[in-house]
């Protein structure tokens, strides 16, 4: 089956650090990558997405490219603001016809001033 | 405009009780999805419909029956209601088959706390 494996939260970081989440995934074929975002107290938001192998998806700074040898879609963005504290879900979606979202456990992210 | 909304926000209630989550999305979308979010933050699929038809029903008490009166709406009624069923439950809506994406849009959550 599929599944989404990302790294353990919280990160904290300073504002302006660079930040990394890893994402890895498992699935037959070739599925779709995303990256959700839940600020506190609200709904997931779509923060980027992936087609196929190589593309990069970006929005609001944020960036992850669609590594298929290491399967793999790493989040990252260059300088963290106090905003960007979140929750932040990796998930998949395989190609068949009413494929549900496959989300990672979430990772936590704390920027301080 | 509010593209996929839920009511109540806030459900609080008593073991044994039944209860009624709804969702309405204006996106003109014909897949729809609950999902169920624990304190953990862990976000699991539930059910979804699509076009009013039930397509996915994963491994879910009976207590939980989602009913779709048309292809916006997606409403959950719990009953019995347990303390284990606390948690966030999350509407989501897409358009299947557009470009295989599956982009799904999600509302803002029912927060139920089962005391």
């Amino acid at each position: 089956g599929n599944s989404v494996t990302q790294m353990e939260g919280p990160v904290t970081l300073s504002e302006e650090a660079f930040l990394t989440i890893n994402c890895t995934y498992t699935a037959t074929g070739y599925p779709s990558l995303f990256w959700y975002v839940q600020y506190p107290g609200e709904g997931l938001q779509l923060l980027l997405k992936a087609t196929k192998a190589d593309d990069k998806g970006s929005n609001k700074g944020f960036e992850a490219t669609y590594r298929k040898e290491t399967t793999s879609f790493h989040l990252e963005k260059g300088s963290v603001q106090v905003s960007d504290s979140a929750v932040y879900f990796c998930a998949l979606s395989d190609r068949s016809g009413y494929s549900t979202l496959t989300f990672g456990k979430g990772t936590m992210l704390l920027v301080s001033p | 405009d509010t593209a996929v909304s839920q009511t109540p926000k806030y459900l609080v209630t008593q073991m044994g009780n039944d209860k009624s989550i709804k969702c309405e999305q204006n996106l003109g979308h014909d897949t729809m999805y609950w999902y169920k979010q624990d304190s953990k933050k862990f976000l699991k699929i539930m059910f979804s419909y699509n076009n009013k038809e039930l397509i996915i029903n994963e491994t879910v008490p009976n207590r939980f029956s989602p009913k779709s009166p048309d292809k916006a709406h997606l409403n959950l009624h719990i009953n019995s209601l347990e303390l284990g069923d606390s948690a966030v439950y999350f509407c989501a809506s897409s358009q299947v088959g557009a470009g295989w994406y599956n982009e799904q849009f999600f509302g803002p959550g029912t927060r139920l706390t089962v005391l």
